[in-house]
């Protein structure tokens, strides 16, 4: 069965560093792979997804990540952080049967000023 | 345009009150799916319509029972809800729900609190 490990429930950032928010899958079959972000009071908004070919996949507001099937990993990066970026980051990966999502428990990123 | 939309935004109701919530989408999408999502948690499914039948429920109490009338507009018809159904509903859609490389799209979401 499908699954998805988002170690860090906080990750607390400057303005201007590096981040970077861990996710770790498990899947019986070639994984498709998410990240969502969701702002306070929001839906959910995808930032990036993983399906197949090219291992770094860049997604919106400057954020990507890289698919390492040797690791079993899918971390979202970005260079510099902002304020704005100040949110709730899901990963998610599709179950191999119906499309469905199956998300981890999320990772609140803060950006200190 | 990739907008899910969902009305009302916020929903105050007792337990003994009939309410619905309302999703839309208009991208052509032939699947969609309501979530739950407690505070501090990700999205719970709980229901996926597929070419506008029901394909799955996720063993949701039947006092939700969803309804999809046209591939556009889904429902979510409320009766007789507990306290602790109070959460954001959320709302998505895919352009098909079987597979695995589709994107799903979230609407804003409808906080709802049962008194």
């Amino acid at each position: 069965a499908q699954s998805v490990t988002q170690l860090g429930s906080h990750v607390s950032v400057s303005e201007g560093a590096l981040v970077l928010l861990r996710c770790n899958y498990s899947s019986s079959v070639p994984p498709y792979l998410f990240w969502y972000v969701q702002y306070p009071n929001q839906g959910l908004q995808l930032l990036l997804k993983y399906t197949t070919g090219a291992t770094l996949v860049k997604g919106i507001n400057g954020f990507e990540a890289e698919f390492k099937k040797s690791e079993t990993s899918f971390h979202l990066t970005k260079p510099s952080a902002h304020m704005s970026d100040a949110a709730e980051y899901f990963c998610a990966v599709s179950d191999g049967s119906q499309g469905n999502l199956i998300f981890g428990k999320g990772t609140k990123l803060s950006v200190k000023p | 345009d990739t907008e899910v939309t969902q009305t009302p935004k916020h929903l105050v109701m007792g337990m003994t009150n009939k309410k619905s919530l309302k999703c839309e989408q208009h991208m052509g999408h032939r699947a969609m799916y309501w979530y739950k999502q407690k505070a501090k948690k990700p999205p719970e499914l709980m229901f996926v319509y597929s070419y506008e039948k029901l394909s799955i429920n996720e063993s949701v109490p039947s006092r939700f029972s969803p309804e999809c009338p046209n591939s556009s507009l889904l429902n979510l018809h409320l009766h007789a809800l507990q306290p602790e159904d109070s959460a954001l509903y959320l709302c998505a859609s895919s352009q098909f729900a079987s597979r695995d490389e589709e994107t799903q799209y979230f609407g804003p979401g409808t906080r709802l609190l049962v008194l």
